[in-house]
């Protein structure tokens, strides 16, 4: 069976940093992207960034470039979303998910609520 | 970066009738456009992908159609679970996935 388990939940203060975790299994980890989605309390979902754990090959959403780092260790099977920064505006649920490029995204994570308050 | 609109934003349907919702892409996306549903608290859940496929265990009531720039999701007969809300993804510019907005079907 396929899973994707994310780390818990997280309250920060602004301006600290913050490494958020997602593993994966059931499946060959290297084979597949593995993205992330943010969602803000109340809004919509919102596309961050994609690593290919195989080569670490990583993409961001203009958006999202320079804001956070997607990072993944192949072999824990774990990929990563990392602030080193944060700020009010980065509390939301974050979503790590398995996109394919035929068939949309299979797979989520259960998501990490980040809150960020002083 | 293309740009996925949805509409209406809140969708008032009553129980066992038929929900119609749109998607629209500011580009073409070919056949590359997938449906989520999302209710409280929940993770999004694939429902349709390739525009009109169903993923594996959604209900035939659902369906979608649609090519290129527009797209429609259909339930034909809401049952109460089916109260959420419903987002678009087009994957054809992978990998820069971009969402709609989301429409919220609610009880009317």
């Amino acid at each position: 069976e396929v899973q994707l388990v994310q780390s818990g939940a997280e309250v920060k203060k602004p301006g600290e940093s913050l490494k958020i975790s997602c593993k994966g299994s059931g499946y060959s980890f290297t084979s597949y992207w593995i993205g992330w989605v943010r969602q803000m309390p109340g809004k919509g979902l919102e596309w961050m960034g994609i690593i290919y754990p195989g080569d670490s090959d990583t993409r961001y959403s203009p958006s999202f470039q320079g804001q956070v780092t997607i990072s993944a260790d192949k072999s824990i099977s774990t990929a990563y979303l990392q602030w080193s920064s944060l700020k009010a505006s980065d509390t939301a649920m974050y979503y790590c998910a398995r996109p394919t490029s035929v068939a949309g995204i299979d797979y989520w994570g259960q998501g990490t609520l980040v809150t960020v308050s002083s | 970066e293309i740009v996925m609109t949805q509409s209406p934003a809140t969708l008032s349907v009553s129980p066992g009738e038929r929900a119609t919702l749109s998607c629209r892409a500011s580009q073409s996306v070919s056949s590359n456009l997938a449906w989520y549903q999302q209710k409280p608290g929940q993770a999004p859940r694939l429902l349709i992908y390739g525009a009109s496929t169903r993923a594996t265990g959604i209900p035939a009531r659902f369906s979608g159609s649609g090519s290129g720039t527009e797209f429609t999701l259909t339930i034909s007969s809401l049952q109460s679970e089916d109260f959420a809300v419903y987002y678009c993804q087009q994957y054809n510019n992978w990998p820069k996935l971009t969402f709609g907005g989301g429409t919220k079907v609610e009880i009317k």
